[in-house]
């Protein structure tokens, strides 16, 4: 069965570091999404991504974040400067259809900036 | 923006026992309504959904009704089971009626004993 896939599973890095989290979207999908859940708090959309350009954000994905499809098969989210407060769990999702509120998550990325 | 609020657990049952998880939501409109599943190890997959008002979304035995005039969509399975547990999360779109940009709310640990 087709699978969100994202690496790393867990990544411990010094704050003001920059830190790549990759996912490997479902093939023939063409709506991608990270999502963050901080520790004891809600899961939180972070940022929606087609046709090659971000199509909604949310106040969390400020400049320090970015997102890119750098070829055929990879999506990446960058924090270019960690703080403690990016501490989470970040999730890709990827969808087939717009609107539709079903979307495949990966198993997520665990970030911890010390 | 929309919200979701559901009950938190953790929520500990036997096998073949009657579960409930509560959400209620507050929106704009009718919604569509969602609930999400969490197994350990693994990413959120969508359980089941319902698109309006007195629909019922079912799957894998769980049931929710999409209630407008309470404004909630209680997930209820009737006889659980090991294999059930997992957390397990209510969603809904952030502003309109439909779409991929989901609110989720905190999330119920369940947990099935033998």
């Amino acid at each position: 069965e087709p699978e969100v896939t994202q690496t790393p599973s867990h990544q411990v890095t010094q704050m003001g570091q920059e830190v790549i989290l990759r996912c490997v979207p479902i093939s023939n999908h063409l709506y991608f999404y990270w999502y963050r859940q901080i520790l004891g708090q809600k899961v939180e959309f972070l940022v929606s991504f087609y046709n090659n350009e971000i199509s909604e954000k949310s106040e969390i994905f400020d400049d320090q974040f970015s997102v890119e499809r750098p070829d055929g098969s990879n999506f990446t989210l960058k924090i270019r400067s960690t703080k403690l407060e990016d501490s989470a769990m970040y999730f890709c999702a990827s969808g087939d259809r717009p609107n539709t509120g079903e979307l495949f998550f990966g198993e997520g990325s665990r970030l911890t900036v010390l | 923006g929309n919200s979701v609020t559901q009950m938190e657990g953790p929520v500990t049952l036997s096998e073949e026992a009657f579960l409930t998880i509560n959400c209620t939501y507050t929106a704009t409109g009718y919604p569509s309504l969602f609930w999400y599943v969490q197994y350990p190890g693994e990413g959120l997959q969508l359980l089941l959904k319902a698109t309006k008002a007195d629909d019922k979304g079912s799957n894998k035995g769980f049931e929710a009704t999409y209630r407008k005039e309470t404004t909630s969509f209680h997930l209820e399975k009737g006889s659980v089971q090991v294999s059930d547990s997992a957390v397990y999360f209510c969603a809904l779109p952030m502003i309109k009626a439909a779409g991929n940009k989901l609110t989720f709310g905190g999330g119920t640990r369940v947990l099935v004993k033998p």
